[in-house]
């Protein structure tokens, strides 16, 4: 069983640009979560896929949007990046069965 | 609104001393409950949720739903309880989680 993986590791954009972050769920995993960890701060709920439909959420701007394939991996993306924008940013996933979440080791995204 | 609050940023007590890591939250409903536990250099890992009533690496937690608190437990600490901990709560019906700020329990020999 392979665990939830992210990709980059790091990365460093520039304001105004684009990014794509993207998450392969654990194996048997239908559900995807994307947070932003601030330094200092617990992480935020972005949103959340099941079934490659968007299931919720958070109070982020629409410039942050996300996609879920048929193998239930997903990406995050990102337009008009803002120096705020730099973050650590989580993925998670989980069966629809089971609250428990799955992390992975996150993005770290640096905006400059 | 819906929050958790983690009053301690940093809780350092010694190895054999018992430890309490607080959290409180606000929420109308009937959330459930989960602390999160990150080792340094891995990742967010779930340690134990309310609803299982169980006790993992000497850890407990009760859900106190008067004072709205889910307070972490351990009679004892270990070296190896260092660490970052998040108090989560997912609101019912819901697959997301509202994390705390978390706090570094820091177990000195």
């Amino acid at each position: 069983e392979t665990g939830v993986t992210q990709s980059p590791t790091h990365l460093i954009k520039t304001r105004g640009q684009q990014v794509t972050l993207r998450c392969s769920s654990q194996s048997g995993h239908n559900t995807v979560s994307w947070y932003q960890q601030a330094l200092g701060q617990g992480p935020q709920f972005i949103f959340q896929y099941y079934r490659e439909e968007e299931n919720g959420r958070g109070n982020f701007p629409p410039r942050f949007s996300g996609l879920q394939f048929p193998n239930y991996s997903s990406e995050l993306n990102v337009n008009a990046l803002e120096l705020d924008d730099s973050a650590l940013y989580l993925c998670a996933s989980s069966s629809h069965t089971n609250t428990e979440a799955f992390f992975g080791q996150g993005t770290r995204l640096t905006v400059v | 609104a819906q929050r958790v609050t983690q009053p301690e940023k940093l809780l350092s007590v010694f190895k054999g001393a018992p430890v309490e890591l607080k959290c409180n939250y606000s929420y109308s409903g009937s959330p459930e409950l989960f602390w999160y536990v990150q080792y340094s250099r891995q990742r967010l890992q779930l340690l134990l949720r309310h609803i299982s009533r169980e006790s993992i690496k000497g850890f407990t937690a009760d859900l106190n739903k008067g004072e709205t608190s889910f307070h972490l437990k351990k009679p004892f600490a270990q070296e190896e309880d260092s660490a970052m901990y998040y108090c989560a709560l997912s609101p019912s019906g819901t697959y997301k989680y509202i994390f705390g700020t978390g706090t570094r329990l820091k177990v000195l020999a």
